[in-house]
């Protein structure tokens, strides 16, 4: 079965570091790969997705990841946090055929910090 | 666009006690999802739907039931309510398959 693993339950950066949160996945076949954000008591919003065109993707609020099928990692960075990023971040993944279901992981809450 | 809209927003159930998650999506949306979330453990599928007439059941269907007579609506069922469906849950909707997922605000049920 699918599953999508995030290292980290919590990550806590200073405002203005770097944000790097990790993301792999497990399949042999090409995955479709999400991430979701989600602010306190507030449904999940997509940040970006890779859809197996660019590895290199871009997503809203500065965010981008990186497809690497090597490493069947999908990790989100930020070059410098902001204290509105905190929230929650998920990693989702879903394959042809599948009616889009998703596969998440169990999520990386982030705290920023002055 | 109201996007996907889920009611109610809290409810607090007694064990045993039956209700009905609504949610309802304008963007004529064929894919319908409803998710649970508990803390750590990220969100599970429970049912989904293909289209009107079309359910199949997810990851954690068990205590639950829906159906979809029309596009718009996919109604989550809750027969007898136990403290194990305590949750977050989720309503999702999605244009074609392998494209994103549009998630409503979702509801917080307690059963105690």
């Amino acid at each position: 079965a699918q599953s999508v693993t995030q290292l980290g339950s919590h990550v806590s950066v200073s405002e203005g570091a770097l944000v790097l949160l990790r993301c792999n996945y497990s399949s042999s076949v090409p995955p479709y790969l999400f991430w979701y954000v989600q602010y306190p008591n507030q449904g999940l919003q997509l940040l970006l997705k890779y859809t197996s065109a660019a590895t290199l993707v871009k997503g809203i609020n500065g965010f981008e990841a990186e497809f690497k099928k090597s490493e069947t990692s999908f990790h989100l960075t930020k070059p410098s946090a902001h204290m509105s990023d905190a929230a929650e971040y998920f990693c989702a993944v879903s394959y042809t055929g599948t009616a889009s279901k998703l596969t998440f992981g169990t999520g990386t809450r982030l705290q920023v910090t002055l | 666009n109201a996007g996907v809209t889920q009611t109610p927003k809290f409810r607090i159930l007694k064990i045993g006690q039956s209700m009905t998650l609504q949610c309802a999506q304008d963007m004529n949306h064929n894919y319908m999802y409803w998710y649970r979330q508990d803390p750590g453990m990220g969100l599970k599928l429970i049912y989904y739907s293909v289209g009107a007439g079309i359910t199949d059941k997810g990851e954690v269907p068990n205590g639950y039931n829906v159906s979809r007579s029309t596009t718009e609506y996919f109604p989550l069922r809750l027969e007898l309510a136990a403290p194990s469906q305590t949750s977050v849950y989720f309503c999702a909707s999605s244009y074609r398959t392998d494209n994103e997922q549009f998630f409503g605000p979702g509801t917080r049920l307690t059963v105690l």
